[in-house]
């Protein structure tokens, strides 16, 4: 199975820093990852697909890179709304495996 | 719109079998396929497995091999995740959510059902 390792596993950040949550894969995936965010007591949702595209009604603050094996959610100008937890889901082979999360919170 | 709402939560005894359902409105439901996901609170996702709506095709999670059960009801537009021999470890809300055609992420979600497993 891939395994997927996200760093860091918790950030405290401010309103309009600048965040990026980094996913490494155990294994080459090209560009099959997506990043979902998660509220409490909410299903996640959907961010970006194939490594970099935005989903349909997604903000544009956030934005994803990366290939191979190493992989990056950046958002740009943190917003109160945005404050979650982001897991990143390698969608190269089954099992469909998802990186441990990363919370954000308000420093 | 794209809706999934999934049946209600539950209480089972360690050993038991529970069936959730997922129904599905708003889009073909053939033309996609249907993702499970669960997550024990607190802690973080876990796929337990992918059903086409096409034609049945199922891949499972190697862990849950032999204990679940993905099915799908076409006339109804309905897709059920049945688990079985449960154990205090199955304790999780339970998720089904769509795929995202040609890409395998999942784009909409259920609202999860909440499976207690308790003696």
């Amino acid at each position: 199975d891939i395994q997927l390792t996200q760093s860091p596993s918790f950030l405290s950040a401010s309103v309009g820093d600048r965040v990026t949550i980094t996913c490494r894969a155990s294994q080459v995936i090209g560009s099959y990852l997506a990043w979902y965010q998660q509220k409490p007591g909410k299903p996640p949702n959907l961010l970006i697909y194939a490594a970099s595209t935005l989903q349909s009604g997604v903000p544009s603050r956030f934005s994803g890179s990366g290939s191979v094996t190493e992989f990056t959610l950046t958002i740009s100008s943190l917003q109160p709304e945005d404050f979650a937890t982001y897991y990143c889901q390698q969608l190269n082979s089954y099992p469909l495996t998802f990186g441990g999360g990363t919370k954000v919170q308000i420093k | 719109q794209v809706q999934l709402v999934q049946s209600g939560g539950e209480v089972k005894k360690p050993g038991a079998s529970v069936k959730v359902s997922c129904k599905a409105s708003g889009y073909i439901f053939t033309n996609y396929g249907i993702s499970w996901v669960r997550q024990v609170p607190g802690q973080g996702l876990e796929w337990m497995g992918w059903i086409s709506a096409y034609n049945g095709n199922t891949n499972y999670a190697q862990e849950l091999q032999g204990r679940v059960t993905m099915t799908t009801d076409t006339s109804t537009s309905t897709a059920y995740m049945e688990l079985r021999s449960l154990r205090y470890d199955d304790t999780a809300v339970y998720y089904c959510a769509r795929d995202k055609p040609s890409t395998g992420a999942t784009d909409y979600w259920g609202q999860g059902t909440l499976i207690t497993v308790s003696s």
